[in-house]
């Protein structure tokens, strides 16, 4: 079974600040890994992923992560944080290769990103 | 926008009614998703289609819940005898089915309430 955690379900951080987000995960094999931010009253829209290759992802909005695969992490980073970027962000991942019908993404319970002006 | 869309965007009903969300993915993506996302919770998956197969079923998917895709393009999410432990959102999502494209797109959500 795959999971992951989120261990923060807020972080808080002032402008211009750095920023990281917290993510860990259990798959069985190598991971697919992904963020997703949630505005108000909106879908998941897609940030970055990490399939294979360098271990520092680039993605959406200046925001990157880096995969950790001996501490099981995919920390999201962002070297300076805006008011806007305050929103509900999910890490998830998936199992690479293996039976080609699972396909299902596990989630975190999500962390509320809180950046203050 | 040609984004992933969902119909109703909300829907209230009596408990013990019956009710069905429709979604439709982005054109040409064969892959498509259903999750359910409950308040203060990430998205738990439901069931996958690839065109019009249902490859993968959650064991949330109990026997109230049905999904289908008949001619690979829009998808239904049908459920039975509502309870009102089935109060979520509903969220559907696509993807390509092209190698280098592992990223699910998501719809806005159906938002469920169950009286």
């Amino acid at each position: 079974a795959q999971s992951v955690a989120q261990p923060e379900d807020q972080v808080n951080v002032a402008e211009g600040n750095p920023l990281t987000v917290k993510c860990t995960y259990s798959v069985s094999g190598n991971p697919y890994l992904f963020w997703y931010v949630q505005y108000p009253n909106r879908g998941l829209q897609f940030l970055l992923k990490y399939i294979t290759g360098d271990n520092l992802v680039k993605g959406s909005y200046g925001f990157e992560a880096e995969f950790n695969k001996s501490q099981t992490s995919f920390h999201l980073k962002k070297p300076s944080a805006l008011v806007s970027d305050s929103a509900l962000y999910f890490c998830a991942v998936r199992a690479l290769g293996g039976d080609t019908g699972r396909r299902a993404l596990t989630f975190g319970s999500g962390t509320r990103l809180q950046v203050q002006p | 926008d040609t984004g992933v869309s969902q119909d109703p965007r909300h829907k209230i009903t009596k408990r013990g009614q019956n009710v069905t969300f429709r979604c439709d993915p982005i054109s040409e993506h064969n892959r498509l998703y259903w999750y359910r996302q409950t308040l203060g919770q990430g998205p738990e998956f439901l069931t996958y289609f690839q065109n019009e197969a249902q490859l993968e079923k959650s064991r949330l998917l109990s026997d109230r819940f049905s999904a289908e895709r008949p001619k690979g393009s829009f998808s239904t999410l049908e459920i039975q005898r509502t309870e009102q432990g089935d109060s979520a959102m509903y969220l559907c999502a696509s993807s390509p089915d092209r190698v280098g494209y592992n990223e699910q797109f998501f719809g806005p959500g159906t938002r469920l309430t169950v009286l």
